[in-house]
């Protein structure tokens, strides 16, 4: 079955800078791939999401991109501020379930 | 618009026992998947909910079941509770045709 790795699992950065979260997926056949946010204690918030059609997709200071030769996407978080502090999740999908990364630990220092 | 709410909210239980969790999807969605979160894990993908039919399951035992009700809301149960069945079950409901999900606060599960 798919299986999703995620690197890396903390990350600090400092106010103002660029965060890059990265993913592998094994399934060449995954076709959907949604980033979550999780602040402590509150619920899985999709933020971005691509699909295998598309090479990259912008919202604000959130970015995807996504490369299927190599079976990886990654989400890429510039100027950064404090309360983008949480876990991040990606996902891959080919139907109707998710599989999820372990998720990374993004600390913002102000 | 309410978006996807569960209950309760938190839940304790001791080993052995029998819980139903329930869920109520965003409106306009007919699709409700469940997942379960352990500490400090990615959600791990339970089983999905489609016109009233498991439509799709996870590696999880047939101690968990659920059932979805015509009005699209579900039930998540699970029997004979261990105490690894500590998590928190979140429930996400989508949209069938774009699978985008949209995830409930979750209920946190204690079994002790």
């Amino acid at each position: 079955g798919e299986n999703v790795e995620q690197h890396p699992s903390t990350l600090s950065v400092q106010e103002g800078d660029s965060a890059v979260i990265k993913c592998t997926y094994s399934d060449s056949a995954s076709n959907y791939f949604p980033w979550y946010k999780q602040e402590l204690g509150k619920r899985p918030q999709l933020i971005i999401d691509i699909r295998s059609n598309v090479g990259e997709k912008k919202d604000q200071r959130i970015a995807v991109t996504l490369n299927k030769t190599a079976k990886h996407f990654s989400l890429h978080i510039t100027e950064t501020q404090p309360e983008d502090s949480a876990v991040y999740f990606c996902a891959a999908s080919k139907g109707n379930k998710l599989v999820f990364g372990a998720g990374t630990i993004l600390r913002v220092k102000s | 618009d309410a978006g996807v709410t569960q209950s309760p909210t938190h839940l304790i239980k001791t080993r052995g026992q029998q819980v139903t969790l329930r869920c109520s999807p965003k409106s306009g969605h007919d699709t409700v998947s469940w997942y379960q979160q352990a500490l400090g894990q990615g959600p791990q993908f339970i089983f999905q909910y489609y016109e009233e039919e498991e439509r799709q399951r996870g590696n999880f035992p047939d101690r968990f079941s659920g059932h979805q009700f015509p009005n699209y809301s579900s039930e998540l149960n699970v029997n004979a509770l261990l105490l690894g069945d500590s998590a928190l079950y979140l429930c996400a409901s989508s949209f069938t045709r774009l699978n985008i999900q949209y995830f409930g606060a979750g209920t946190r599960l204690s079994v002790l």
